[in-house]
């Protein structure tokens, strides 16, 4: 497809498991942002990537939380030993340079 | 952590109506953003802005980026039943990494035919 895909659309786990989040951009997009959204709030940015590297991560909870991008393309955001705060909306967006302009429809997590 | 506060909280208003909302934010941003987003989908790109006094339209929508660089206000001109959403806000920080933006709570807009 043309815009930014991620899967799965929804994920239902326990707590304690561990879940990975895959980002797919708009081909030739240099970089990628993760953003989370709890319901009825705003989005709270997690990591950037710039091609493969991240120059912030500032945005990450926890240790729990890592994310890699491969290729300068297809990102995974990974949460080890989930917790129900985790329950979210998880966004990823790609651009090709600059604001975050082409976000995807996002993974919901639920935590139970 | 920082905030922006964004106001109203939701609206609901006659089709034809004219819209505006706003943000406000304790320190100085750089840039600021407006987004639309719909259920189930993922925000949408409204306006960008980019330096202190500046007003950008995009079709019926215009935004501006306050003088003091700590707020932004965002009109809807002559609503229409497709404009139904939340609108939020985004600000980046002096300094900060782009993609580090710092969003408001939305403004829930429902609109009457």
């Amino acid at each position: 497809g043309a815009g930014v895909s991620q899967s799965p659309s929804n994920k239902v786990t326990e707590k304690g498991k561990d879940v990975e989040l895959r980002c797919d951009p708009i081909s030739g997009h240099t970089a990628l942002y993760w953003y989370r959204q709890s319901l009825g709030q705003g989005l709270e940015f997690l990591i950037y990537f710039q091609g493969n590297s991240a120059p912030d991560k500032s945005g990450l909870p926890s240790d729990r939380f890592s994310a890699e991008r491969t290729g300068g393309s297809v990102s995974t955001l990974t949460i080890q030993r989930t917790q129900q705060e985790d329950s979210a909306v998880y966004l990823c967006a790609s651009s090709p340079g600059g604001d975050p302009k082409y976000f995807g429809a996002g993974t919901r997590l639920s935590v139970l | 952590g920082q905030q922006l506060n964004q106001s109203p909280q939701s609206m609901f208003i006659q089709e034809g109506e004219d819209v505006s909302m706003n943000c406000t934010s304790s320190s100085i941003f750089n840039t600021w953003l407006w987004y639309k987003q719909e259920p189930g989908e993922g925000p949408v790109l409204l306006i960008a802005l980019y330096k202190a006094g500046e007003l950008t339209s995009n079709g019926r929508l215009t935004a501006q980026f306050g003088i003091t660089r700590k707020d932004s206000f965002l009109n809807i001109s002559a609503s229409i039943p497709s404009d139904v959403g939340i609108y939020f806000c985004a600000g980046l920080n002096y300094g900060g990494s782009q993609g580090n933006l710092i969003f408001g709570k939305g403004t829930k807009l429902s609109v009457k035919p």
